[in-house]
């Protein structure tokens, strides 16, 4: 069965600190790869997406995530957090049919 | 171009009721999926309708349906509420180009609260 793990629950950084949240999915097909991010009291919102191409996909707000196929693996990276982009982040897995398979979210908290 | 939107944003239910939710997806959308977000489970996929009919189903019991209109609106409904069903329900549609690459939208959600 399809999983979506993202190891790390809260995440707590400092302003101008680097950001990387991991995800690792299990799904041996070819999949299509999503982060998402749901501001306080916002909805979901896309952040970035992958399906074919450059591993290395750049988003909104200066994310940017890369896709390792080898490792099953689709990590988000922001070089300097700001306080704005404290949220909730949400790793999710197109593998065909119109069904995302999600993560359990990371929090992540930006002390100003 | 309008987002998804979901009505109503707020519901208060007691056990054994049942409730309705509505959605509308993106003009042109033709796609709608259901999700329901729970702090102890996260999102867990519900069910999927294209034209009219359901396309996906995820691991819910019978207790919460669904159905898609000709205009692709959206309604889901849980009968027999339960304390356990307390909730964000989200709405998300796609354009369902036939590529496999399409993105899903997210309205803002019902929040159910079951008394």
């Amino acid at each position: 069965a399809q999983s979506v793990s993202q190891h790390n629950h809260h995440v707590i950084l400092s302003e101008a600190a680097s950001l990387e949240l991991g995800c690792n999915y299990s799904y041996g097909g070819t999949v299509n790869l999503f982060w998402y991010v749901q501001y306080p009291g916002q909805h979901l919102q896309l952040l970035l997406k992958y399906f074919s191409g450059d591993p290395l996909v750049k988003g909104i707000k200066g994310f940017e995530a890369e896709f390792i196929k080898s490792k099953f693996s689709f990590n988000l990276r922001k070089p300097s957090v700001q306080w704005s982009d404290t949220a909730e982040y949400f790793c999710a897995v197109l593998p065909g049919a119109n069904n995302l398979f999600f993560g359990t979210g990371t929090r992540l908290t930006v002390i100003p | 171009k309008a987002g998804v939107t979901q009505t109503p944003r707020y519901l208060i239910k007691t056990r054994g009721q049942q409730v309705t939710l509505s959605c509308s997806p993106i003009s042109g959308h033709r796609s709608v999926s259901w999700y329901q977000q729970t702090p102890g489970q996260g999102l867990q996929f519900l069910f999927e309708y294209f034209s009219e009919t359901q396309r996906n189903k995820g691991n819910f019991p019978g207790r919460f349906s669904g159905r898609q209109f000709s205009n692709s609106r959206s309604e889901m409904n849980v009968s027999t509420l339960e304390l356990g069903d307390s909730a964000l329900y989200l709405c998300a549609s796609s354009l369902d180009s036939g590529s496999g690459t399409d993105t899903q939208y997210f309205g803002p959600g019902t929040r159910l609260t079951v008394l």
